[in-house]
C-alpha cells in the first residue's frame, strides 16, 4: 500500500475552517484517499472518500491535487465537537484493508 | 440502525490469565474485522472474516490469540495466556463488502488492561 504522510497535530479556532494536509506521492492509479477520525475513547468513525475529483459531504471536503499526490481535508464550521485524530489512509480499490498510520491530533479550541 | 455492538468495554486481567471479547457486527454486513490499538498508535489489523470464513489473519499471533465467527454474525476474540504487551484497546468493525469502495463502521472497543 501507498503510505502517507500527516502532521502530527494542528489548532484550529472554533467556527473557522480545518484544512488537514495529507501527502501520498507514491499513490497509484487505482487507490482511493480515505479519511477517517477517532474521537477520544471511541472507534474510528468513516468522514470521506475519493480517487481523483473532488468530494463533498455533510461532514467535509475532500480536495485532491491534480496529480493525486497529495491531499486536503477540510472541515468547513469547526467546532468542538471536531476534536479528533484524523487519519489519511490511501486504500487499494480491492482490498479490504484499512491501514493506519498515527494521524493527526486536531484540537478545536473556543 | 444499531452500529457495532461490544462488550465487555473495560477489562483488567493478569498476565498469564485468558481473555474473550464478543463483537455483533451491523445487520447484514458480511465482513467483520478485529483490530488492536495500542495507545497512541493508530488500530492494527488482526483479522478479517468475510461470513464466516478468515480471509486475512497474517497479522494475528497465533500462539496466544484466536478469532471465530461460527454463523457468520457474531465473533469472539480471545487471548491466552495474555502478556503485558496486549494491553490496547480491542476494536471491531464491520463493513457491507461487495464491491468496494466501501466503509467500514468501528464498536466502542474493549480496553484490556494487562497487570
Amino acid at each position: 500500500d501507498a503510505k502517507t504522510t500527516q502532521p502530527p497535530s494542528m489548532d484550529c479556532a472554533e467556527g473557522r475552517a480545518a484544512n488537514l494536509p495529507c501527502n501520498h506521492s507514491t499513490i497509484s492509479g487505482n487507490e482511493y484517499v480515505y479519511w477517517y477520525r477517532q474521537i477520544h475513547s471511541q472507534g474510528p468513525q468513516y468522514i470521506i472518500h475519493g480517487l481523483k475529483n473532488n468530494e463533498t459531504n455533510e461532514m467535509a471536503s475532500l480536495i485532491i491535487t491534480e496529480d493525486r499526490k497529495s491531499s486536503t481535508l477540510i472541515l468547513p464550521h469547526a467546532t468542538l465537537r471536531d476534536t479528533a485524530v484524523y487519519y489519511c489512509i490511501v486504500r487499494v480499490a480491492d482490498d479490504y484493508k484499512l491501514s493506519f498510520g498515527a494521524g493527526t491530533t486536531v484540537t478545536v479550541r473556543a | 440502525e444499531a452500529g457495532v455492538a461490544q462488550s465487555p468495554r473495560y477489562k483488567i486481567i493478569e498476565k498469564r490469565q485468558s481473555v474473550a471479547f464478543w463483537c455483533n457486527p451491523i445487520s447484514g454486513h458480511a465482513t467483520l474485522y478485529w483490530y488492536q490499538q495500542i495507545l497512541g498508535q493508530g488500530p492494527k489489523l488482526l483479522i478479517q472474516f468475510q461470513n464466516n470464513g478468515v480471509v486475512d489473519d497474517s497479522q494475528l499471533p497465533k500462539d496466544r490469540f484466536s478469532a471465530e465467527r461460527l454463523k457468520g454474525v457474531d465473533s469472539t476474540l480471545k487471548i491466552q495466556p495474555a502478556k503485558l504487551e496486549d494491553s490496547a484497546v480491542y476494536l471491531c468493525a464491520s463493513s457491507v463488502g461487495g464491491r468496494p469502495p466501501y466503509e467500514q463502521y468501528f464498536g466502542p472497543g474493549t480496553r484490556l488492561t494487562v497487570t
